[in-house]
């Protein structure tokens, strides 16, 4: 069946160094690929997404890439700060059914 | 703009007993609805789906059930607790089935 791969399951960073999460998806048609973030006992909320017509998208720190050809797109935050601490979840759309989400990250921003 | 509520916030529930939880949205007709459940410190599971009043698509196999009586109301139920069913449970909407989520506060049971 559909599968989203999440690598690494756990990360640590030096405040101010960058991170760099990974999902690969299974089904060449998929075409929508979401990033949510969730703190501690809150809602995972969505902070950027992008379609399969466009290979990267930026806002402000954070940036998604797309490479379709290999099936796989990655989450890059620069500049880390103690408040991106989280999970990170990426996930995929295959077909007419929900989203398939990964396995989550673990982001620690250490001070 | 929309919103999706959720209730109970937190509940405490021996095993054996019945359960209820609640998640409506306001703002928009005909959400597809979803209830997730995320054991701690793990991923998002989803339970059951829904694309219209009546209609419940299952996803695992559980003593859990959903119903969807309203358009904007999606219930999740069960008639006896098991400890393994301690979880955050989260509602989440869409517009379209294939789009993006928009999850609730979500409900921490904890079965004793």
């Amino acid at each position: 069946g559909e599968n989203v791969e999440q690598h690494p399951s756990t990360l640590s960073v030096q405040e101010g160094d960058s991170a760099v999460i990974k999902c690969t998806y299974s089904d060449s048609a998929s075409n929508y690929f979401p990033w949510y973030k969730q703190e501690l006992g809150k809602r995972p909320q969505l902070i950027i997404d992008i379609r399969s017509n466009v290979g990267e998208k930026k806002d402000q720190r954070i940036a998604v890439t797309l490479n379709k050809t290999a099936k796989h797109f990655s989450l890059h935050i620069t500049e880390t700060q103690p408040e991106d601490s989280a999970v990170y979840f990426c996930a995929a759309k295959f077909g007419n059914t929900p989203l398939v989400f990964g396995k989550g990250t673990r982001l620690s921003v250490i001070a | 703009s929309q919103t999706i509520h959720q209730w109970p916030a937190t509940l405490v529930q021996p095993v054996g007993s019945p359960l209820s939880l609640e998640c409506t949205v306001e703002g928009t007709s005909n959400p597809n609805l979803y209830w997730y459940r995320q054991a701690a410190g793990r991923g998002l599971q989803l339970l059951f789906y829904s694309v219209g009043i009546g209609q419940i698509s299952s996803e695992v196999p559980q003593n859990l059930s959903a119903s969807r009586p309203q358009d904007r109301q999606f219930i999740l139920s069960s008639k006896k607790l098991l400890l393994s069913d301690s979880g955050f449970y989260l509602c989440a909407w869409s517009r379209d089935i294939r789009e993006t989520q928009y999850f609730g506060p979500g409900t921490r049971l904890l079965v004793l």
